[in-house]
């Protein structure tokens, strides 16, 4: 199996631009995640789905920030308008139901200027 | 507030010797918890993990062993190698693993030769 993949793997944009990341979790996997990590917070999770559904969006920091899961094998993590206070590195992970750990994709290093 | 507390932002131990990294939490609703390794520029891997039901979980050069009273965690590497010199997440969760995870900041390992 290729493993969580996410892209791009950089992002740099203006401020005030729309960003999309994307994410394509392990094949057969029930549960998804965003996280992001930052010098000052460390990794916290933003929101997971289960089969689709947004499960806890909590995380989510503002209304800026949005994700979809249309389908099993894909996932968006939207940010518009973008901050530089966004800048950070998302990462996607993905668990199977039985599984009790998850799966890390190598993540996308967002830079807001 | 934090809920999952590393203390030490980076550990120097000799090659060979025995590296102990720590853990507290505050969240007595916690049933899972787990350690995961990150390179730079890669996402987390799994590494070992435990549920609250247990006392120590061992895996070859790793072991982790969980102190409930005192909301306390550590994981053993012994011996340590030059390959462990990486971050160290600690990482706990509600839903017996199956929920989003609450990560510690980190430890830097860093294995001497």
């Amino acid at each position: 199996d290729a493993g969580v993949i996410q892209s791009p793997r950089h992002e740099v944009t203006e401020m005030g631009q729309e960003v999309t990341l994307r994410c394509k979790p392990i094949s057969g996997h029930d549960y998804l995640f965003w996280y992001r990590q930052t010098m000052m917070r460390g990794l916290e999770l933003l929101i997971y789905f289960n089969n689709n559904v947004p499960i806890d969006d909590s995380g989510m920091p503002e209304d800026r920030f949005s994700a979809k899961m249309p389908n099993a094998s894909f996932s968006t993590l939207k940010i518009q308008p973008s901050e530089p206070r966004d800048s950070a590195v998302y990462f996607c992970a993905s668990s199977s139901a039985a599984g009790v750990w998850q799966y890390f994709g190598p993540g996308t290093r967002l830079t807001v200027t | 507030d934090q809920q999952v507390k590393q203390n030490s932002p980076s550990l120097s131990v000799q090659e060979g010797r025995i590296s102990i990294l720590n853990c507290d939490y505050t969240n007595s609703m916690f049933d899972y918890f787990l350690w995961y390794k990150k390179y730079p520029a890669e996402g987390p891997t799994f590494l070992i993990s435990i549920s609250s039901i247990k006392d120590k979980n061992e895996d070859g050069r790793f072991t982790v062993f969980l102190n409930k009273s005192a909301k306390h965690l550590s994981l053993h590497i012994v011996p340590s190698q030059p390959g462990d010199s990486a971050v160290y997440f600690c990482a706990a969760s509600e839903g017996g693993g199956a929920d989003g995870l609450t990560f510690g900041k980190g430890t830097h390992l860093i294995i001497q030769p």
